[in-house]
């Protein structure tokens, strides 16, 4: 079965620092995608940035970025520079290639200082 | 181009009662997720459509059923409601090809709020 864990039910950031939440999967295919999506308070969920298990190279969005590791089963997002529009749940998500059925973690709540 | 949409945005219903909300995906896109998002269970798969056909299904009772028209549009429906039921259902779109390979990027729809009382 597929399963997606995030540890971290809450994360505090000082604006303008870097964050990294984290994210460990589990899945039986070797052909698979990896995303992570944020939730505002509005609700909307909106992709951050998404990464081919083929890839080796960590996948990079402004200021965020991946730390891929496969054999791990790792799959952490950091945050530069975070900004007070940062503030939202964070959910790692991953589907199998042909599977068709997205899997969410239960999501990491991301909190940033003024 | 306009976004997912989702209708209706909040519903309440009393137990027993059926509900029936619906899903208009990105313009293009083919492939139709329902999710069904609750403080205690997080986002859980419920289905997914392409080209009017179901390729998976989460593991919700059969009281939860969906359909994909050919203009891709979806509706899911839930009969015989049970408090348990209220959550957020979201929809998601993702382009995909011909292959139809579901690793396209899903863009989420604002959500539909039920409330079952």
């Amino acid at each position: 079965a597929q399963t997606v864990t995030q540890s971290q039910p809450e994360m505090s950031v000082q604006e303008a620092e870097t964050v990294t939440l984290s994210c460990t999967y589990d899945t039986s295919e070797s052909d698979y995608y990896l995303f992570w999506y944020k939730q505002p308070p509005s609700r909307q969920m909106i992709l951050v940035i998404r990464q081919e298990a083929y890839k080796q190279q960590n996948a990079t969005e402004n200021r965020f970025s991946v730390n891929f590791q496969k054999a791990a089963k790792s799959f952490s997002l950091k945050i530069s520079d975070s900004q007070l529009g940062d503030a939202a749940m964070y959910f790692c998500a991953c589907i199998n290639t042909g599977g068709f059925k997205t899997i969410f973690g239960a999501g990491t709540r991301l909190f940033v200082k003024a | 181009k306009a976004g997912v949409t989702q209708t209706p945005r909040y519903l309440i219903k009393t137990r027993g009662q059926q509900v029936t909300l619906s899903c208009s995906p990105i313009s293009g896109h083919r492939s139709v997720s329902w999710y069904q998002q609750t403080p205690g269970q997080g986002l859980q798969f419920l289905f997914e459509y392409f080209s009017e056909t179901q390729r998976n299904k989460g593991n919700f009772p059969g009281r939860f059923s969906g359909r994909q028209f050919s203009n891709s549009r979806s509706e899911m429906n839930v009969s015989t409601l049970e408090l348990g039921d209220s959550a957020l259902y979201l929809c998601a779109s993702s382009l995909q090809g011909d292959a139809g390979t579901s690793t396209d990027t899903q863009y989420f729809g604002p959500g539909t709020r039920l409330t079952v009382l």
